[in-house]
Order: C-alpha cells, then structure tokens, then sequence
C-alpha cells in the first residue's frame, strides 16, 4: 500500500537558518504530493502541493520539488523564522475506487530559536 | 467565515458515555472525513464520505459511526467510548474527488475517556 516517510524530529535551528525536512513516499499510482502545516492546538492548513513529476510547489518561502525518480518530495525553505515552528506533514493523494485516499506521515516538529 | 467548523473543542467522557462529534463545512465540498491524531501516528482514517448518503470506513474505523444527511455536516458518533479512543479528531473537506485537491481541517476536538 501507499506510505510517507517523513524524518524523524524535533528539527531545532536558529533563526535565519537553512531548512530541509525530507520525505519519501511509497505509492503503486500517480499520487499528488502535499505539504501541511500545524501550528500548536490548530488544525492542519495546505502549505504546497504538486501534483505531477518535477512540478515544484512553494508558498509563503517554503519549496518542494516532487521527484518522480527518487520518489522524494524534501520541504526546503531559505530563512526560517521563529514563526516557523509548528509540525509539518507530508502526505500523499492516491486514487482508490475512484476516489481520493490520503495517506499522511507522521510529522516532523520544526522549532526555530532566536 | 468559510471553512471546517468543528464542536466541541474539548470533552471529557466516562467509559461506555456515548457522544457526537460535530463537523461542518460551508465551502460545498463533497468529500469529507475524519481523522484521529495520536503522538507518532501522524493522521488515520476514521471514515469519510464523498457525498451526501454516502461513506466508507477508513483504516480505523472501529467503534464510530458516521452519517452524511447534507452537503454540509458531517457527524462522528462514539457509540461507547473507551480509553483507547483518547485522541485529537480532525474532520477535513476537499472541493476535488481526484488526486490534486487538498484538505481543509477544522481546529479538532480534543477528547479524552476517562
């Protein structure tokens, strides 16, 4: 079946540093690829998506680029900010039945320190 | 405002209380689910519906019950609540049945059995 791997956290960088949350995913269709970000006692908000190979998504400075040959889709950003620190979740959407499954990972914290 | 409104925020429950957890979106989308969110997890499917008198179980969907009347609301009932189902429960909604569109989550129901 399809699955995510996200790396293990918490990721603790310093303010204006460079960010890399890595991923790979394991999927028998044409997935599209997502983001999402959860921000301490809300719910999960759609950062970026891609929906077919080397389609890049970026938003509010993050980027990932969805690699069809290494089955990766890394979440980079330039220059994190405090305000960056939340769980960030990468997910998968498949088509099963002739509907939409998403399968997510299981999270990686980012703590950003001043 | 438009988006995934879930209640109640917070519930406390006793071995074998039954409850509803409600959900609901005003952006007419005709897929929702439902989620549960444990520490190391990441996000499993409880059930989800692609439309108005239809659902299907997800991966976990054992001791809940849900029902799709309207468009709009998407209700999750604990039929006899147990410890095991001590969670945080996100209802999503997505405007696409196929693969490219993204969820939008509510702000969860923290629930705890005691």
């Amino acid at each position: 079946g399809d699955s995510v791997t996200q790396m293990e956290g918490p990721v603790t960088l310093s303010e204006e540093a460079f960010l890399t949350i890595n991923c790979t995913y394991t999927a028998t269709g044409y997935p599209s690829l997502f983001w999402y970000v959860q921000y301490p006692g809300e719910g999960l908000q759609l950062l970026l998506k891609a929906t077919k190979a080397d389609d890049k998504g970026s938003n509010k400075g993050f980027e990932a680029t969805y690699r069809k040959e290494t089955t990766s889709f890394h979440l980079e950003k330039g220059s994190v900010q405090v305000s960056d620190s939340a769980v960030y979740f990468c997910a998968l959407s498949d088509l099963r039945g002739g509907y939409q499954k998403v399968t997510f990972g299981t999270g990686t914290k980012l703590q950003v320190i001043p | 405002n438009a988006g995934v409104t879930q209640t109640p925020k917070f519930q406390v429950l006793k071995t074998g209380q039954s409850m509803t957890l409600q959900c609901a979106q005003d952006m007419n989308h005709e897929y929702m689910s439902w989620y549960r969110q444990d520490p190391g997890m990441g996000l499993r499917l409880i059930h989800y519906s692609v439309g108005a008198g239809i659902t299907d179980q997800g991966e976990v969907p054992n001791g809940y019950n849900v029902s799709r009347s309207t468009t709009e609301d998407f209700p999750l009932r604990l039929l006899s609540a147990a410890p095991s189902q001590t969670s945080v429960y996100f209802c999503a909604s997505s405007y696409s049945m196929g693969t490219d569109g993204g969820y939008t989550f509510g702000s969860g129901t923290r629930l705890t059995v005691v």
